[in-house]
C-alpha cells in the first residue's frame, strides 16, 4: 500500500539556521499539507497546497515558513531562521481530491522531529 | 471558530470492557468529523469518518449535532486497541482541526 514518506526522521539544528523538511506524498495525490505537534500539545495545521500554490495557511505559518513542490514527487517545508519554539514533530499529509462540501481522507507521513538548540 | 475537545487524556479499561472515547466539537457550519489513531511508533492513520458510517475494527462513532459530539465506541476492548486516539474536524477548506488526543490503555 502506498505511503507518505518523510525525511529525515530527526533533524537537529542551531537556532537561526535554515532547515528543509522533505516529504514524498502518495503519487497520485493532488493536495498536500503540513501539520506540526509541539511536545505535549495538539496537532496543528500549518498549510495546504494544491496546484503549485498555497490554498490555505494558519497564523503559525508566517514569513519564516515556505513550501515548495520542486519536482513531481517531493513536497518541502522550509523554515528560514529557526527559533527554539519551532521544535516540534512535523507531519506531512496528502489527499487525492477535494470535493466541494466534503473532505477527502488525508494520509499522514511518519513525521520529522525537529529539535532547535 | 473550529475547536475539538477530548476531555480525557487517558482512558484505562480492562480487556473485554466497553470503551467510549469522548469528543465534542465547536463549529458553526456542517462539519466533517474523523477519528485518527496512532499506534506506538506508527503514523497517524484514519480510523473512521462520520460520513462513511462504517465500523472499523469494531469501533463506531455517531455524529450528534444536537450535542455537538462524535464519541468513539467499542463494545469489547482488545489489548491491540491500546493507542492514542485523535478526534478531528474539517470545516471550510480542507484543513483538519485536531483534539488533544486520548490515550487508550487496555489492560489484560
Amino acid at each position: 500500500e502506498p505511503e507518505v514518506t518523510q525525511t529525515p526522521s530527526h533533524q537537529v539544528t542551531q537556532m537561526g539556521q535554515e532547515v528543509i523538511l522533505r516529504c514524498v506524498p502518495i503519487s497520485n495525490h493532488l493536495y498536500f499539507y503540513w501539520y506540526r505537534q509541539i511536545l505535549g500539545q495538539k496537532v496543528e495545521f500549518l498549510v495546504s497546497f494544491y496546484n503549485n500554490e498555497i490554498s490555505e495557511k494558519s497564523e503559525i505559518f508566517d514569513d519564516q515558513f515556505s513550501v515548495e513542490r520542486p519536482d513531481g514527487s517531493n513536497f518541502t517545508l522550509k523554515i528560514r531562521s529557526t527559533k527554539l519554539e519551532d521544535s516540534a514533530m512535523y507531519f506531512c499529509a496528502s489527499s487525492d481530491s477535494w470535493v466541494e462540501d466534503s473532505t477527502d481522507t488525508q494520509y499522514f507521513g511518519p513525521g520529522t522531529r525537529l529539535t532547535v538548540l | 471558530a473550529q475547536r475539538v475537545t477530548q476531555p480525557e487524556k487517558l482512558l484505562s479499561v480492562f480487556k473485554g470492557a466497553p470503551v467510549e472515547l469522548k469528543c465534542n466539537y465547536s463549529y458553526s457550519g456542517s462539519p466533517e468529523l474523523f477519528w485518527y489513531v496512532q499506534y506506538s511508533r506508527q503514523r497517524l492513520q484514519l480510523l473512521l469518518r462520520h460520513i462513511s458510517r462504517e465500523s472499523i475494527k469494531g469501533f463506531t462513532a455517531d455524529l450528534n449535532k444536537g450535542e455537538t459530539s462524535f464519541h468513539l465506541k467499542k463494545p469489547f476492548a482488545q489489548e491491540e486497541d491500546s493507542a492514542m486516539y485523535y478526534c478531528a474536524l474539517s470545516g471550510y477548506g480542507n484543513k483538519l482541526v485536531f483534539g488533544a488526543g486520548t490515550i487508550l490503555r487496555v489492560k489484560s
